[in-house]
């Protein structure tokens, strides 16, 4: 059964990129049956969707967050990423990844990560 | 952007009792809607997706219906583990969540 770890720094300073990496296990991410994304969660708010990834590298972003965003794929190490520039207080948030569901790159999410919490403070 | 707006905000209900969400889309999105279930401290669970669709394992006191703008969740008897808050989400076009409903015990 396919699970994802995320992981990355828990702490940010303003202006800074935020780097986040999503690890498959039980599972390759080079499958052609999934799509894999990024959602986030400011403390005590909804879910935001922040952008989906296909292992040949096609990506789909958030148009409000596109311009700061960039979603890579590491087939080498069974990972993707997430990079976000530019990072401001309003960036603090549970970070989570997970896969996609229907094959599709736009979808639900059918198994998400735990989560890992990202502060921006400097 | 498709606006997605959760009803109630807040629903108390009693343990066995039934418990109606709704969740209304700003422009149609057919039957790309999804329902989460996320308790304190963890990640979102996937409920429902196609708007009917349980996903594997969901108990069948759990339901989905509609299409176009509106659409419900419905759990037949409430569990003491079904206490959460629940999330709907469209994929008609880029990714939108509602604003959630806590189901709280009353």
């Amino acid at each position: 059964q396919l699970q994802l770890q995320e992981s990355g720094p828990g702490l940010v300073k303003p202006s800074e990129t935020l780097s986040l990496t999503c690890t498959v296990s039980g599972g390759s991410i080079s499958s052609s049956s999934y799509y894999w994304g990024w959602i986030r969660q400011p403390p005590g708010k909804g879910l935001e969707w922040i952008g989906n990834i296909y292992y040949s590298g096609t990506t789909y972003y958030n148009p409000s967050l596109k311009s700061r965003v960039t979603i890579s794929v590491d087939t080498s190490k069974n990972q993707f990423s997430l990079k976000l520039s530019s990072v401001t207080a309003a960036d603090t948030a549970v970070y989570y990844c997970a896969i996609l569901g229907g094959n599709e790159g736009v979808s639900y999410m059918d198994v998400w990560g735990k989560g890992t919490t990202v502060t921006v403070s400097s | 952007e498709i606006v997605m707006t959760q009803s109630p905000a807040t629903l108390s209900v009693s343990p066995g009792e039934r418990a109606t969400l709704s969740c209304r889309a700003s422009q149609s999105v057919t039957s790309n809607l999804a329902w989460y279930q996320q308790k304190p401290g963890q990640a979102p669970r996937l409920l429902i997706y196609g708007a009917s669709t349980r996903a594997t394992g969901l108990p069948a006191r759990f339901s989905g219906s509609g299409s176009g703008t509106e659409f419900t969740l419905t759990i037949s008897s409430l569990q003491s583990e079904d206490f959460a808050v629940y999330y709907c989400q469209q994929y008609n076009y880029w990714p939108t969540f509602g604003g959630g409903t806590k189901v709280e015990i009353k």
